[in-house]
């Protein structure tokens, strides 16, 4: 069974410039997760989707991140405009259901100079 | 909200030897789970346990056990004959059964173990 797809693993960007991550969850999984992991810390909730509808968007910071899951399988993460304290790594996870254990993708690196 | 610590920023153990993370957690709920993650330099997170609070039994996975102690609030994972492909981030992360937490993981900020040969 394929695991979850992250891409791209690595992105280098200016402040102010604009980024877009891509996650594809396993197959099946109706539940999706986005979380930012700033180094030296434990990853933090940025968004839960359930199939296409967001469940918790409470942590994401609205005026310059965005998501969407319009079919209710992939997803995208965006950035406009990125700020310096947006490096760091983005991690992708996926559940059968919510509430079911959290698989997680390699996640996407960002460094924002 | 509930917050996850992991008071031990890094642990190292020798080859066949066995090591404890720590881990306590805060929350005013009587039902939840807990879990160990394992993130390796690749960054992949990775599931090692899970133990769900209203379980007394202590969880295993063949070398690695918990202590779950829920009066405490305590979760300790214990690695047992450690292998240097144990050495890697780990995390201890708390989710909530209320629907309205949306069951999104809680993490602590990591332990980072080195095995030595």
């Amino acid at each position: 069974e394929a695991g979850v797809a992250q891409s791209p693993r690595y992105k280098i960007i200016e402040k102010r410039q604009s980024v877009a991550f891509w996650c594809n969850p396993i197959s099946g999984h109706a539940t999706l997760y986005w979380y930012q992991q700033i180094l030296g810390q434990g990853p933090k909730l940025l968004i839960q989707f359930q199939n296409n509808g967001v469940v918790d968007d409470s942590q994401l910071p609205k005026d310059r991140f965005s998501a969407e899951r319009l079919k209710g399988v992939d997803s995208t993460l965006k950035i406009q405009p990125a700020k310096l304290e947006d490096s760091a790594v983005y991690l992708c996870a996926s559940s059968f259901e919510v509430g079911e254990t959290q698989y997680f993708g390699p996640g996407t690196r960002l460094l924002v100079l | 909200a509930q917050t996850v610590t992991q008071s031990q920023p890094e642990m190292s153990v020798q080859e066949a030897e066995t090591v404890t993370l720590s881990c306590t957690y805060d929350t005013s709920e009587s039902d939840y789970y807990l879990f160990w993650y394992k993130q390796p330099p690749s960054r992949q997170m990775i599931l090692v346990i899970r133990q769900e609070a209203y379980k007394q039994q202590n969880a295993t996975e063949n070398r690695f056990s918990v202590n779950f102690q829920k009066a405490a609030k305590s979760f300790s994972l214990k690695i047992s004959d450690s292998q240097l492909g144990d050495a890697a981030m780990y995390f201890c992360a708390y989710r909530s059964t209320n629907s309205n937490s949306g069951y999104a993981l809680n993490f602590g900020k990591g332990t980072s173990l080195l095995v030595t040969p």
